[in-house]
């Protein structure tokens, strides 16, 4: 009956090295959603999925930015050659089916991951 | 795409005093709205949403938001604060799956 949940809490990584970011939805949950919060601002969306495949991924910043759910519940997203500009928490959402209205549904947050490039 | 616009990044109010959180927004098609909460080192939370029903909106914890669609606005309010309401609040708008976030506004709640 958690919630969901997300890992590592914290990352630190080297300028130019890859990441991976790991989303554990609430069972039965179809919609899955990834946001970008930086620093002093609102969450800003990234990519979303119904299911396995990645139904908007408009969000995404840049090619570094990928995210798959291969069977449809846990999520990874990855990104490659970071940057500095990447620092930013990383928060995770699911939703039962969206339905006919799109993003209706309540959407559960985790707690979110926490990324530093040095 | 739509937009949020949250005015003031903080308000501070005593406790027992009026809550008043604005949030406007900009949209070409009637979007979802909704209001989350943020605890410290906690995920964000819903406090209650609007999706073309009832314009006046009651959430959880006594808050409550009203759409007005003249004014584009879905400001929260609570009638009485207390010091746990201390958070940071966002106000969100969603079309097609696609949900925009304000930049936060940062409650204090004094004693």
């Amino acid at each position: 009956g958690a919630g969901v949940s997300q890992t590592p809490s914290n990352k630190v990584t080297e300028k130019g090295k890859y990441v991976e970011l790991r989303c554990d939805p609430i069972s039965g949950h179809t919609a899955l959603y990834w946001y970008r919060q930086s620093l002093g601002q609102g969450p800003e969306f990234l990519i979303y999925f119904q299911g396995t495949g990645a139904a908007d991924d408009s969000g995404l910043p840049n090619d570094r930015f990928f995210a798959v759910r291969p069977e449809g519940s846990v999520s990874t997203l990855k990104i490659q050659r970071t940057e500095r500009g990447d620092s930013a928490v990383y928060l995770c959402a699911s939703s039962p089916s969206p339905g006919t209205s799109g993003i209706q549904e309540t959407q559960y947050f985790g707690p979110g991951t926490r990324l530093l490039v040095l | 795409a739509q937009s949020v616009t949250q005015l003031g990044s903080h308000v501070s109010v005593s406790e027992g005093a009026l809550v008043l959180l604005r949030c406007n927004y900009s949209s070409s098609v009637p979007p979802y709205l909704f209001w989350y909460v943020q605890y410290p080192n906690q995920g964000l939370q819903l406090l209650l949403k609007y999706t073309s029903a009832a314009t006046l909106v009651k959430g959880i914890n006594g808050f409550e938001a009203e759409f007005k669609k003249s004014e584009t606005s879905f400001h929260l309010t609570k009638p009485s604060a207390h010091m746990s309401d201390a958070a940071e609040y966002f106000c969100a708008a969603a079309v097609n799956n696609d949900m925009r976030f304000g930049a936060g506004t940062r409650l204090t709640v004094k004693p």
